[in-house]
């Protein structure tokens, strides 16, 4: 049973499109983030959300928080050819001494 | 400041053959991680050093896998005997303490098993 879902799993659109990306679980976490993965690298950490309701902005990328911090969504704006890549969520528990569970991850492809 | 350095980017054995791969982390990073990632999946956390000393290793398949930071700083984690649903990414990752700070990643080593 996969703790974090997201949605969707592949996504190709054309550049200057929008999207959204989403991550969710029915456990509450202490904290959340998120990666870009690149073909042939190691994941690389975009953001850390810890407070529900929390936003933050990384340029044209919007992270929410959820209320009950068991969901979370990236928004990108005007997507660029750059975007591409694999992005995977990755919460820590308190209760599992913060060890990271993973999303699959949503495949995104922004075509010029 | 340099990354987390692994070694060898990839590698191509037969089953049943062994394997080991390695990891130089960040400097005065405490904790070292090794992951599996299997194509079109997220990271699966392998075993987790605290220094020298192994935090978690409780999804490391320890009939075949074996992991040791000496002198806790550079790790070695490999496989004997390696089997087909072994080929995957391996990630090795490290971070000033445990996983509520920022993980570094290195670019993983491709395995092969044919």
């Amino acid at each position: 049973t996969q703790l974090l879902e997201q949605s969707p799993q592949f996504l190709s659109i054309q550049e200057g499109e929008n999207l959204t990306v989403y991550c969710n679980s029915s456990s509450v976490f202490s904290s959340l983030q998120w990666y870009r993965q690149e073909p042939g690298e190691g994941p690389v950490l975009l953001v850390t959300v810890v407070t529900g309701g929390e936003v933050k902005k990384l340029k044209r990328l919007t992270f929410q928080f959820g209320d009950a911090r068991k969901d979370s969504s990236l928004h990108i704006t005007a997507a660029q050819p750059g975007d591409t890549g694999l992005y995977l969520c990755a919460g820590a528990m308190r209760d599992s001494n913060y060890q990271l569970i993973w999303g699959a991850g949503t495949k995104l492809i922004i075509k010029p | 400041e340099a990354g987390v350095a692994q070694s060898p980017r990839y590698k191509i054995i037969e089953k049943r053959q062994s394997v080991a791969f390695w990891c130089n982390p960040i400097s005065g990073h405490a904790t070292l991680y090794w992951y599996q990632q299997i194509l079109g999946q997220g990271p699966k956390l392998l075993i987790q050093f605290q220094n020298n000393g192994v935090v978690d290793d409780s999804q490391l398949p320890k009939d075949r896998f074996s992991a040791e930071r000496l002198k806790g700083v550079d790790s070695t984690l490999k496989i004997q005997p390696a089997k087909l649903e072994d080929s995957a990414v391996y990630l090795c990752a490290s971070s000033l303490q445990n996983m509520n700070t920022e993980a570094f990643f290195g670019q993983g080593t491709r395995l092969t098993v044919v």
